[in-house]
């Protein structure tokens, strides 16, 4: 175990469906990322929260929202989804950005699949 | 394209052989991590090399970095079956004064028992 844990592990969705997926840490740490991992693509980093502020939002599109309501507590919102953002979607939390970037902690991912 | 590149992107080895794996990337760092990844699972931090530091060890693991070739390798000596797995690369790209780590793609290892 990481300290870093993701729920629900599987998501089946339609495209006309809300969701949303929550990631908690146990770390103490500052610093929470949403990331994309789809078959042969890189890992996308999709939003960074740094002491609970959105300091990063990589072009994500708004179907996508992301709410950090505590250091410990990260969701993504999910709403009238495609079926091309079916993917993993993992959770990780580090020590607050600052000069650099430190080690990075993930969860197990959610696995979603948009019908 | 991303900022952190595998080579090779496929690696089979059979078990007790070295498996070497290559990563380059294309602006200045702070830092390189190496990440593992069990097949559906989440990522796991390896070992993290500073951009002042040439060569690391952790156990089975020797990362060196070459700043001057922008270019970083991972060694993992005697491999075992259960070393089966992706390995990433990731580097903190500046990006409008914050660092953004930025994954390469991955080579996957397969060690044949």
């Amino acid at each position: 175990e990481t300290g870093v844990t993701q729920t629900p592990r599987h998501l089946v969705m339609g495209m006309t469906n809300k969701k949303s997926l929550k990631c908690e840490q146990h770390l103490g740490h500052n610093a929470m990322y949403w990331y994309k991992q789809s078959a042969k693509k890189p890992l996308e980093l999709m939003f960074v929260y740094n002491f609970k502020e959105q300091t990063e939002n990589n072009s994500v599109p708004s179907r996508f929202s992301p709410e950090c309501p505590n250091s410990s507590h990260l969701f993504l919102h999910l709403h009238t989804l495609q079926p091309e953002d079916s993917a993993l979607y993992l959770c990780a939390s580090s020590q607050e950005m600052g000069q650099g970037w430190n080690e990075q902690f993930f969860g197990p991912g959610t696995r979603l699949t948009v019908l | 394209s991303q900022q952190g590149e595998e080579d090779p992107q496929a690696l089979s080895i059979q078990e007790g052989e070295n498996a070497t794996m290559n990563c380059s990337y294309k602006t200045s760092i702070n830092n390189l991590q190496w990440y593992r990844q069990n097949s559906g699972r989440g990522l796991v931090h390896l070992i993290l090399i500073r951009s002042n530091e040439r060569e690391k060890h952790s156990g089975r693991l020797r990362v060196t970095l070459d700043t001057s070739k922008k270019s970083s390798s991972l060694l993992i000596t005697a491999s075992r079956a259960a070393d089966t797995a992706s390995y990433f690369c990731a580097t903190d790209a500046e990006a409008g004064g914050s660092y953004i780590p930025t994954f390469g793609r991955g080579t996957s290892l397969i060690v044949h028992p």
